[in-house]
């Protein structure tokens, strides 16, 4: 299956600034997906990264806060925007794993912590 | 609203003894359950699924339960071993190729 590296792996941010999550693939792939897991919650899709065409936000998510950028098959990044102590999560990149079962692999997360 | 629920925070287990994690849905439209393992600091893994049309899964020591008239599926780790220690998330979807929605996890702490 593909292996995916994201970059911060943690950071600590301050309140009203914005970061940038950088996922790398080492394959070619259609979809990229990105979730959110605050503390002692579960993994919450925010948005569906499609290369070529704007993301595809889920209830609750707006473009103004994630910004996400897909510029090829193998990249995405997802920026959250004016940082607040709730956005204090570990963020996770997925793909689809190629086997056809609907499988996600994830990369290992940015825990971002804001103060 | 929470579609899956894992309502078991933690769980402790003897190294050797049977491990069984539970997991509850709402959606009547879910047909598709996977389990997937953490350990710190990494990214979750898959484990195992189960596809609605089928009630058991195993594989090796994994063996996943679904019960579709109570919406709950478990997942049975026999035997037990220290290196299963991790936190496990139910998820579901409905249909294939579909979003998967998960549970807040189960932290498996086994005892050697």
């Amino acid at each position: 299956s593909a292996v995916i590296s994201q970059k911060p792996s943690r950071d600590i941010c301050q309140r009203g600034t914005s970061l940038t999550i950088q996922c790398q693939v080492d394959s070619q792939v259609t979809m990229m997906f990105w979730y959110r897991q605050q503390p002692g919650q579960s993994l919450t899709l925010i948005a569906t990264a499609n290369q070529g065409s704007e993301a595809t936000y889920e209830s609750g998510f707006v473009i103004d806060k994630f910004p996400i950028s897909r510029p090829n098959l193998t990249f995405s990044t997802l920026t959250v925007s004016n940082m607040s102590p709730e956005d204090s999560s570990i963020y996770l990149c997925s793909v689809r794993v190629p086997s056809g079962a609907n499988v996600l692999t994830f990369g290992a997360g940015s825990r971002l912590t804001v103060l | 609203d929470q579609q899956v629920k894992q309502n078991s925070p933690s769980l402790s287990v003897q190294e050797g003894r049977i491990s069984i994690l539970n997991c509850d849905y709402t959606n009547s439209m879910f047909d598709y359950f996977l389990w997937y393992k953490k350990y710190p600091a990494e990214g979750p893994t898959f484990l195992i699924s189960i596809s609605s049309i089928k009630d058991k899964n195993e594989d090796g020591r994994f063996t996943v339960f679904l019960n579709k008239s109570a919406k709950h599926l478990s997942l049975h780790i026999v035997p037990s071993q220290p290196g299963d220690s991790a936190v496990y998330f139910c998820a579901a979807s409905e249909g294939y190729g579909n979003k998967l929605v998960f549970g807040a996890g189960t932290i498996l702490r086994v005892k050697s």
